[in-house]
């Protein structure tokens, strides 16, 4: 079945350092989503791409779809102690309702 | 809205001991999913809806799993019986199709542990 894979597993940056974490499939994606995980809580979506190529920002989030739509990064500019979590790839190749999450990447920051 | 709206949140049952997780989903949405999620295998797709009929279960791990969806405000999640490698952090979430952004919302999940 189809398998998303996430760089790094894990990382621990000092507050004010830039983060970015990597996604990648072996095949072709029709889209890609972003979710972040608070320690304890829940997935909550961030973000769609769709289009190849693709780059959305989000205040100090930048997100990109790569060329082939077959990876995708997520860069976090300065980070505060409120971006600790698990960032999770979501995405699909067989219509847009069945999502396979990638591993996920967690970050630790401290101030 | 609510959210999408799980109970319990938490469940610590004996081995061999039948257990139901209930999810209410977002109203208006269309589709509702049941993931795991595990230190081991992260988060695992098990079973997802399109307006209540279930249209894929290839991730439900043993026939012990059974998933139901009698109306579109409600959906079940059953282990008979239970083992304790079913422990694990259920999640269930809804979405809607209607829109070009497909984004699941999650509830809030139920700890599942089963000694």
């Amino acid at each position: 079945g189809q398998q998303v894979m996430q760089i790094p597993q894990y990382q621990h940056v000092q507050e004010g350092e830039d983060f970015t974490t990597y996604c990648n499939s072996s095949t072709t994606l029709s889209n890609i989503q972003w979710y972040k995980q608070r320690p304890g809580g829940h997935p909550v979506f961030l973000i769609q791409l769709v289009k190849s190529g693709e780059v959305k920002k989000q205040k100090r989030l930048t997100f990109q779809f790569g060329e082939a739509k077959k990876n995708s990064s997520l860069h976090i500019t300065a980070t505060q102690t409120t971006d600790v979590g698990t960032y999770f790839c979501a995405a699909t190749n067989t219509g847009f309702q069945k999502l396979v999450f990638g591993t996920g990447t967690r970050l630790l920051v401290s101030p | 809205d609510a959210g999408v709206i799980q109970s319990p949140r938490h469940e610590v049952t004996e081995m061999g001991q039948e257990v139901t997780l209930r999810c209410k989903p977002i109203s208006g949405h269309d589709y509702l999913f049941w993931y795991r999620q595990t230190m081991m295998r992260g988060l695992e797709l098990l079973i997802y809806f399109n307006n209540n009929v279930p249209i894929d279960d290839s991730g439900m791990p043993e026939d012990r799993f059974s998933a139901k969806m009698p109306n579109a405000s409600f959906s079940t999640l059953k282990i008979q019986p239970s083992e304790p490698r079913d422990s694990a952090v259920y999640f269930c979430a809804s979405s809607f199709s209607g829109t070009k952004v497909y984004g699941y919302t999650f509830g809030s999940g139920t700890r599942l542990t089963v000694v």
